[in-house]
């Protein structure tokens, strides 16, 4: 069956150390990857994607990813967390064939950072 | 410009009721999905719309049914509301085709007791 796995459900970390997720799908074929992050009391947002090309992705805030097929994982990093980083992270995938609409999610990891 | 809004913000239903959840997508956006979010999980695709056709589907049972509007709203219903039927539904709109993201609205925190 497809899956999608965040490693890790919390994580408190200290402003200005170094953020990495990890994410793993089980999917045959070609995907699309995205990490979104739910601040508290606000939407999903999308922090970033990868459809193709350059395997390591920048997105917003100063959060990169980067695609390594062989290992079917998309691990989401930040060298220098902040405060306001605090939020819950998820990691999604869909099949390249299918509509951007239909994603599967992780269950994401809850990131507190404390000042 | 508004983003995606959705109606109500919460709401409390019985068991065995009937709900009717409601999306208006972000302007622009023709294609509207919906999630389910229960507590401490991530999003489940329940189904997409576009052209006021269902589109695709998740693994949801026959009691989750929806709508689309000319104007590209959409709703939601749910019958025979179950206990674990409690949870966040969120909907996400997008321009129709591959390529694209899909932006979600706050979502509609639904109570079934």
């Amino acid at each position: 069956a497809q899956s999608v796995s965040q490693h890790n459900h919390h994580v408190i970390l200290s402003e200005a150390a170094s953020l990495e997720l990890g994410c793993n799908y089980s999917y045959g074929g070609t995907v699309n990857l995205f990490w979104y992050v739910q601040y508290p009391g606000q939407h999903l947002q999308l922090l970033l994607k990868y459809f193709s090309g350059d395997p390591l992705v920048k997105g917003i805030k100063g959060f990169e990813a980067e695609f390594i097929k062989s290992k079917f994982s998309f691990n989401l990093r930040k060298p220098s967390v902040q405060w306001s980083d605090t939020a819950e992270y998820f990691c999604a995938v869909n099949r390249a064939t299918d509509s951007w609409g239909k994603l599967q999610f992780g269950a994401g990891t809850q990131v507190v950072v404390t000042p | 410009d508004a983003g995606v809004t959705q109606s109500p913000t919460h709401l409390i239903k019985t068991r065995g009721q009937q709900v009717t959840l409601r999306c208006s997508p972000k302007s622009g956006h023709d294609t509207v999905s919906w999630y389910q979010q229960a507590l401490g999980q991530g999003p489940q695709f329940i189904f997409q719309y576009y052209e006021e056709e269902e589109r695709q589907r998740g693994n949801f049972p026959d009691r989750f049914s929806g709508h689309q509007f000319p104007n590209y709203s959409s709703e939601l219903n749910v019958n025979a509301l179950l206990l674990g039927d409690s949870a966040l539904y969120l909907c996400a709109s997008g321009s129709w085709g591959a390529g694209t993201e899909a932006f979600f609205g706050q979502g509609t925190r639904l109570t079934v007791v």
